[in-house]
């Protein structure tokens, strides 16, 4: 298995809070990305990383920011929490050639709930 | 834009016969990988079954093929031989230039004994 670590796994907190999701992969992978995922949205990309500091927005990127100051950790940060960033958060890490198809490798997922 | 299409959300399949989930894409780049993932109800993403726009071939693993047709735009997985330990969500998804990734919605699929 990849190795993908999400912290925390679990998380409450109250709206207006700031929040940070760490992802740290033991792979050396070049791209990490942040998905939320929602019932009958499927996993929707928030953040990927294509290098240390080389960041890009995906599709569902406001109220979220990130940083990647190592290969190895990509943090995922909401500067003031909302009830509607109440989701399951997924890490994923690919390489260019990661796997045989550079596929994507997930962490477990943190579950974030905003109250 | 990129767009990935499940349209079924949920299927049922008696256990041992074959199933297709359906997946449609669209998008103007001429190079892409088209992926599929298992959900179980535990919650970890599984990584089943890869096809590049390229190949010639419908890729196959096992008890998972994906039949690719690239001028509909379709990537459909096709499961034989259902076993009750594939229930769970299935997601499509497809690898764009710059190495982004796009899924769609999913498809629950439950087995029936």
């Amino acid at each position: 298995d990849a190795g993908i670590t999400q912290s925390p796994r679990h998380k409450v907190t109250e709206t207006g809070t700031p929040v940070t999701l760490r992802c740290h992969q033991t792979e050396n992978h070049r791209y990490m990305y942040w998905y939320r995922q929602d019932p009958g949205h499927g996993l929707r990309l928030i953040h990927y990383s294509y290098g240390v500091k080389d960041t890009d927005k995906g599709e569902v990127s406001d109220g979220y920011s990130v940083s990647r100051s190592k290969t190895e950790d990509f943090l995922l940060t909401l500067e003031s929490a909302t009830s509607s960033q109440t989701s399951v958060y997924f890490c994923a890490i690919s390489g260019t050639s990661g796997g045989v198809t550079g596929e994507l490798f997930f962490g477990e997922g943190s579950r974030l709930t905003v109250l | 834009a990129q767009k990935i299409t499940q349209t079924q959300p949920g299927m049922f399949v008696q256990e041992k016969e074959a199933v297709t989930l359906d997946c449609t894409y669209d998008t103007s780049d001429p190079s892409y990988g088209l992926f599929w993932y298992k959900q179980p109800s535990s919650g970890e993403m599984i990584f089943l079954i890869y096809q590049g726009s390229y190949d010639q071939q419908n890729a196959t693993e096992g008890r998972y093929s994906l039949n690719f047709q690239k001028a509909r735009k379709s990537a459909n997985l096709v499961i034989s031989a259902s076993q009750l330990g594939d229930s769970a969500m299935y997601f499509c998804a497809m690898r764009f230039t710059g190495n982004q990734f796009y899924f769609g919605t999913g498809t629950s699929l439950t087995v029936i004994p």
